[in-house]
Formats: structure tokens, sequence, C-alpha cells
């Protein structure tokens, strides 16, 4: 059963630091790779999406990568700000043509400070 | 442009009675899903549609069940509420971007339903 983990729980930074977010799977056999970004009392948006092929993608002063084969992906937050405060989840996709089967981590907490 | 509706936003059933969330898109998406979000934990899929007239168990339909008779609706029915289904609930919904290599679904999702069982 495949099982995603996000590490750590749970991270405060000060504005303007660089930071990482990781995310761990233990199957290998996904279709893509999804980053999203949780705020409070609201839905979640889509930041990221990896297929399975590539290695990475970036928006903005967000990078996500994808290391498939040792089950993992990182996204890389540049220059963090106040706003960037959220929770961001990482999500796996079992299968591809159309029906998202997505397999979520528990999320990271960011808080950035001013 | 709405996105995907929810309601009701928040909601205390008893134990044994029965509701219906409410979830509705306006972007032609052929795709929609019902996810649960337990305290602290990550989204679990509840039950999704690939098009009006079809649906299909995710990895925690029991207590649920789902119609897709329009593009635009897909209603989650809680039928006999327990404790357990104490949770949040995400409506999303999708399209086929064919943009990518492969295809990939680009998910919308709603602002969430909060439901508490007493």
């Amino acid at each position: 059963k495949q099982e995603v983990t996000q590490i750590p729980a749970a991270l405060s930074v000060p504005e303007g630091e660089n930071l990482v977010l990781n995310c761990s799977f233990t199957d290998s056999a996904i279709y893509n790779l999804q980053w999203f970004r949780q705020d409070p009392g609201k839905g979640l948006t889509s930041l990221l999406l990896i297929q399975s092929s590539q290695r990475e993608q970036t928006s903005g002063r967000l990078n996500a990568s994808l290391d498939k084969s040792s089950g993992r992906s990182t996204l890389y937050i540049a220059a963090s700000q106040p706003g960037d405060s959220a929770t961001y989840l990482c999500a796996v996709n079992l299968e591809g043509g159309g029906s998202e089967k997505l397999v979520f981590g528990k999320g990271t907490k960011l808080t950035v400070n001013p | 442009n709405a996105g995907v509706t929810q309601t009701p936003k928040f909601r205390i059933l008893k134990i044994g009675q029965s509701m219906t969330l409410q979830c509705t898109q306006d972007m032609n998406h052929n795709y929609m899903y019902w996810y649960r979000q337990d305290p602290g934990m990550g989204l679990k899929l509840i039950y999704y549609s690939v098009g009006a007239g079809i649906t299909d168990k995710g990895e925690v339909p029991n207590g649920y069940n789902v119609s897709r008779s329009t593009t635009e609706d897909f209603p989650l029915r809680l039928e006999l509420a327990a404790p357990s289904q104490t949770s949040v609930y995400f409506c999303a919904s999708s399209y086929l971007d064919r943009g990518w290599t492969s295809g990939a679904n680009v998910l919308t999702f709603g602002a969430g339903s909060r439901l508490t069982v007493l």
C-alpha cells in the first residue's frame, strides 16, 4: 500500500530564508506527484505537478523535484515571505488517464515570521 | 467564475441522521471527487466520477453514496451518520490537460464542509 510521508510536520523560519520541504513515498510506481497549498479554513490550491518522467518543475519562487527511484520529492521555496505561511501537502497519483487517485501526505505546516 | 462550490460549510448531525453534502462546479470539468480530511491527516478519497452517470469507489467509501446526474453536480450522501464520519469534506473537480506529454489532471478544490456527528 502506497504511503506518503512529509517531514517536518511543522517548520518556522524568518522572512527571506530559503527552505526545503520533504516528501517521501513507498512505491515508486506513480503516475505523477503534486504539491498543494492549504490555507486555514480553505480548500487546496495546486502549486506544481511533476510527471513521473520529469525531474523538476518550477513556478516563480517554487521549485519541486522528483526522484522516483528513491521515492522522494522536495519543494524548494526561495526568499520566503509571510504570505507563504500555510500547510503544504504532497500527493502521489497512482493512476493516469483521467482518474486522479491521489494519496496524500499529512502535510508540513509552514510559518514565515516577519 | 465561482469554481467549485460546497454547501453547507458547517453542519452538526446526531448519530443515525442522514444528510447530503452538495457540490457544484461551473468549469465544465468531467472529473469530480470527494475527499475527507481528518485532523492532522492527509486527504483520503471517498468517491470519484469521470463523467455524468459514472461513479466509482475510492479508498474509504463505506457509509457514503454519490450520484452524478449532471456534469455540474456531485452530491455526497451520508446515511446513518456515525461519529467516525466527523471530518472536513472536500469536493474537487478536474480536467485533463493535454498540454502534458501523457495528460495530467489539474484539480480545483472547494472550500470544504466541516461535519460533526455527535
